[in-house]
């Protein structure tokens, strides 16, 4: 079964502090991994595209890894700010005509100042 | 989440009552999604419409029924709601999958 794991389940930081948000995935095929950001009350808003060849990939402060050997991956925010207090939201692709993707139960972070 | 507009915002029904959320990207994307959003689990896609006239079930499609007349357009209808249905909707266009605001449904 297609599965998608993040952890921690939640996460407290203070602002500035730097933290990394986990994804295992046992999804196969692969298309290509997203990290999404969803602000309470929001939708979910992409924040990195991965294809498999792909292993690293930066947008701003937040960067994120893929290892599709191990099928892991990593969201590293830098610098936090207290409007990174949101929840970020790890999907994979596998069929991308079909839209067949699996999400994570996604990783809720609070910074606090 | 400008591109995706998803109406209505909030809607509380009765058990028994049916509705139509609807949903409408500015874009030309021949791709939407509908998916539900429950408290502790990921997104699960319902329906989704790979173009214009065609629609497929997604994971969990019971209970929903979907309409994509045009490319603009991709709406979710429930045809007698139920308080398992009670969740957060959201929309999305594209093979790269952007999501609407959402509609927030509780049913009583």
């Amino acid at each position: 079964k297609n599965q998608v794991e993040q952890s921690p389940q939640s996460l407290i930081i203070l602002e500035g502090k730097n933290c990394t948000l986990q994804c295992n995935y046992t999804v196969s095929p692969f298309s290509n991994l997203r990290w999404y950001k969803q602000d309470t009350g929001r939708g979910p808003v992409s924040l990195t595209i991965m294809t498999f060849s792909e292993n690293t990939k930066s947008n701003g402060r937040y960067t994120a890894t893929l290892d599709a050997d191990t099928k892991q991956s990593s969201l590293h925010i830098t610098a936090s700010q207290l409007s990174d207090s949101a929840s970020y939201i790890c999907v994979v692709i596998y069929n991308t005509n079909a839209g067949k993707s699996t999400f994570g139960d996604g990783t809720t972070l609070t910074v606090k100042p | 989440n400008a591109g995706v507009t998803q109406t209505p915002k909030f809607q509380v029904l009765k058990t028994g009552q049916s509705m139509t959320l609807q949903c409408a990207q500015d874009m030309n994307h021949n791709s939407m999604y509908w998916y539900r959003q429950d408290p502790g689990m990921g997104l699960r896609l319902i329906y989704y419409s790979a173009s214009e006239g065609t629609t497929d079930k997604g994971e969990v499609p019971n209970g929903y029924n979907v309409s994509r007349l045009n490319k603009r357009e991709f709406s979710l209808r429930l045809e007698s709601a139920a308080p398992s249905q009670t969740s957060v909707y959201f929309c999305a266009r594209g093979s790269e999958q952007f999501f609407g605001p959402g509609t927030r449904l509780t049913v009583l």
